[in-house]
C-alpha cells in the first residue's frame, strides 16, 4: 500500500529556533501533500497545500513566513516552523494523495511529528 | 466555523455487537466523504467513502450511509472487534475543492471484550 514517511516522530526545541520536519512518499508520487496540525482532542486543520515545484497555497491565518513549506520533488516536501514558540507546541501531520489516482482517491497519511517548544 | 461535526467524542461497544458512528457537515458544496481510524501516535488510514451520488457504500464489516438531505453520514461497523478501537474522523471535499479535506473532531471508539 501507499505509504508516507514522516520526519522526525517528535522533536523539543528551545523557543526561536527552527525545526524542520520532512514528508516523503515511498512507493508513488505526490504532486500535492497538504500540512495538518492537531491540537489535543480537536480536529485536523488544514495548514497548506504543498505544490510540487510552485508556491505552497496556505490557509486562512497561518503564517507563511512561520511555516515554510517547500515540495521540491515529487516524493518529498518539508515544513520549517521558524523562530519556534511555545505556543507552536501541537501535532504535525502531513499527507499526499498519488498523482496517478483521481481527485477523490484517498489521502495518505504520515505517522506526524510532535513538536514540543520549550 | 466547524464545517464537519462530530458531536460524539467518544463510544464504547460490546464486542460482536454494531457500533455506529455519526457525523454531519454544514457545507452544501461538499461532495465527497471519507472515513479515517485513527491509532495513537500514528498517522489517519483510510477507511471507506462515499460519494454524494450515492447513499450507500459497503465494504466489508463497513457500511457508509449518506443522507444528503439532512447533511449527515454514519458509519456502520458489524460486528465490532476489539481492534476496531480507535479515533474515527469524518472528512469531506468540495467540488472542485483544491482537493483538500475538512475533518471532523474524531471520535473515539472503544470495543469491550
Amino acid at each position: 500500500g501507499a505509504v508516507v514517511s514522516q520526519h522526525p516522530s517528535r522533536v523539543i526545541c528551545k523557543s526561536g529556533t527552527s525545526v524542520k520536519i520532512e514528508c516523503r512518499s515511498l512507493d508513488f508520487q505526490a504532486t500535492t501533500m497538504f500540512w495538518y496540525r492537531q491540537f489535543p482532542k480537536q480536529s485536523l486543520m488544514l495548514m497548506a497545500t504543498s505544490n510540487e515545484g510552485s508556491k505552497a497555497t496556505y490557509e486562512q491565518g497561518v503564517e507563511k513566513d512561520k511555516f515554510l513549506i517547500n515540495h521540491a520533488s515529487l516524493t518529498l516536501s518539508t515544513l520549517t516552523v521558524t523562530s519556534a514558540h511555545p505556543e507552536d507546541s501541537s501535532f504535525y501531520i502531513c499527507s499526499a494523495r498519488d498523482r496517478r489516482g483521481g481527485e477523490n482517491s484517498p489521502l495518505h497519511f504520515g505517522n506526524g511529528t510532535r513538536l514540543t517548544v520549550t | 466555523d466547524q464545517q464537519v461535526k462530530q458531536n460524539s467524542p467518544s463510544l464504547s461497544v460490546q464486542e460482536g455487537r454494531i457500533s455506529i458512528l455519526n457525523c454531519d457537515y454544514t457545507n452544501s458544496m461538499f461532495d465527497y466523504f471519507l472515513w479515517y481510524k485513527k491509532y495513537p501516535a500514528e498517522g489517519p488510514t483510510f477507511l471507506i467513502s462515499i460519494s454524494s451520488i450515492k447513499d450507500k457504500n459497503e465494504d466489508g464489516r463497513f457500511t457508509v450511509f449518506l443522507n444528503k438531505s439532512a447533511k449527515h453520514l454514519s458509519l456502520h461497523i458489524v460486528p465490532s472487534q476489539p481492534g476496531d478501537s480507535a479515533v474515527y474522523f469524518c472528512a469531506a471535499k468540495e467540488v472542485g475543492g483544491a482537493q483538500k479535506l475538512v475533518f471532523g473532531q474524531g471520535t473515539r471508539l472503544t470495543i469491550n471484550p
